[in-house]
């Protein structure tokens, strides 16, 4: 299992510009997540997924969007890139249950200019 | 704030030295608390976790207490090596339809002087 991969690793944006991050798990778990990490500080959930077809907003969800189609794919989007997105971004899955870890990709480092 | 952000707690030890990094948790409904590692320029990676149902459970070479009277969760590295340097993050999560959600601590900066 390659687990959860995301792409690409690093890039730059222009403000106003959009962009999709690409999050991609082969483990078959329903649960899928979006964090952001800004320096120094613990990751901020951006938005999740407890199925295909199925989102909801997490703490810091203004300028992203996401949807989930297959359960293997969770695409997050920025609309318009601000500074202020700068940051990592990190996906998640896990199986939604007690006592399963939730495992985390390589992340994307996102410069906003 | 993100002030506080900047300015992690840090913990120096020896290797072979014990280590406690501490938690303070902000949810009296968490259900289920997870300590993670983080290395220079990687994901977090899991270390233990613990339902709110206990209060200690013990891993290879750690030990997660968990005080829910005074919201506080500590992770104790025995014998500390110098590949345990790294962030180390406790996370909440509400449980049931919320596992997906973790909402994560500002984290410790642990470094292992051979």
């Amino acid at each position: 299992n390659a687990g959860v991969t995301q792409t690409p690793k690093f890039q730059v944006l222009k403000t106003g510009q959009s962009m999709t991050l690409q999050c991609a798990q082969d483990m078959n778990h329903e649960y899928m997540s979006w964090y952001r990490q800004d320096p120094g500080m613990g990751l901020r959930l951006i938005h999740y997924s407890v199925g295909a077809g199925i989102t909801d907003q997490g703490e810091v969800p203004n300028g992203y969007n996401v949807s989930r189609s297959t359960t293997e794919d969770f695409p997050l989007r920025l609309l318009s890139a601000a500074p202020s997105q700068t940051s990592v971004y990190f996906c998640a899955s896990t199986k939604g249950y007690a006592g399963y870890e939730q495992f985390f990709g390589p992340g994307t480092r996102l410069t906003v200019l | 704030g993100e002030s506080v952000g900047l300015h992690l707690p840090t913990l120096s030890v020896q290797e072979g030295d014990n280590s406690i990094i501490n938690c303070a948790y902000s949810n009296s409904a968490s259900d289920y608390f997870i300590w993670y590692k983080q290395e220079s320029g990687k994901g977090p990676q899991f270390i233990i976790d613990i339902r709110s149902n206990m209060d200690k459970r013990q891993g290879q070479r750690v030990t997660v207490l968990l005080n829910k009277t005074v919201k506080h969760l500590s992770l104790q590295i025995a014998a500390t090596q110098p590949g345990d340097s790294a962030v180390y993050f406790c996370a909440e999560n509400l449980g049931g339809t919320s596992y997906g959600k973790l909402t994560f601590g500002q984290g410790t900066i642990l470094t292992v002087h051979p």
